[in-house]
């Protein structure tokens, strides 16, 4: 099986631009998450999204919003980009029981997309 | 609440010597608990997870760890570091439908 791939792997935009990053998960995976990785604040969770539905959030603000689609592919866009924005972002599919309950032993991460501000 | 706390953000260990890098959980329900190793330039690995079964839990790569309930500790060791070790390494716990993870351990592996 292929792993989670994100595209682009790197990217550098200016302040007040937008941008989209995608993830397509593992064939028959229906959880996406999405994470924000910066040196000094860890791996901070950003969303997830199961059925093309938002089911958890985390604290981020409205300038970073998502969306999934009937393929599970999903798509994160940033926008009005500041520089604190610079990181690596993380998505992670996960496989769900019926019902929607995600498998929780297991969490699968693709290869990041690194986005610089500059 | 569930959280996870990594004591030290940088481990040093001489190649062959034991790695023992810590983690502490807390969780208001019975917690899954995973570590998760990044190379550079990388996304996450899985090392290992616990989900309730044996409470030593074995991985990739030579590690291992143990759920410590009493102690709400889950730390990875390894009796013999090698090179290719130097990494980071994230804990994990994941409760409902979401995972914390730890801030992270920098391990670095001295010849």
């Amino acid at each position: 099986k292929a792993g989670v791939t994100q595209t682009p792997r790197y990217l550098i935009k200016t302040r007040g631009q937008q941008v989209t990053l995608s993830c397509s998960p593992i064939s028959g995976h229906r959880s996406v998450s999405w994470y924000q990785q910066t040196p000094g604040q860890g791996l901070q969770f950003l969303f997830e999204y199961f059925s093309e539905t938002q089911r958890n959030k985390g604290n981020f603000p409205g300038r970073f919003s998502g969306r999934q689609f009937s393929n599970s592919r999903s798509e994160m866009n940033v926008s009005t980009l500041e520089l604190g924005d610079s990181a690596l972002y993380l998505c992670a599919s996960s496989r769900t029981l019926a019902g929607g309950t995600r498998v929780p032993n297991e969490q699968f991460f693709g290869p990041g997309t690194r986005l610089t501000v500059l | 609440a569930q959280s996870v706390t990594q004591l030290g953000s940088h481990v040093s260990v001489s190649e062959g010597a034991l790695v023992l890098l810590r983690c502490n959980y807390s969780s208001s329900v019975p917690p899954y608990l995973f570590w998760y190793v990044q190379y550079p330039n990388q996304g996450l690995q899985l090392l290992l997870k616990y989900t309730s079964a044996a409470t030593l839990v074995k991985g990739i790569n030579g590690f291992e760890a143990e759920f410590k309930k009493s102690e709400t500790s889950f730390h990875l060791t390894k009796p013999s570091a090698h090179m290719s070790d130097a990494a980071e390494y994230f804990c994990a716990v994941s409760a409902g439908n979401q995972f914390y993870f730890g801030t992270g351990t920098s391990l670095t592996v001295i010849p």
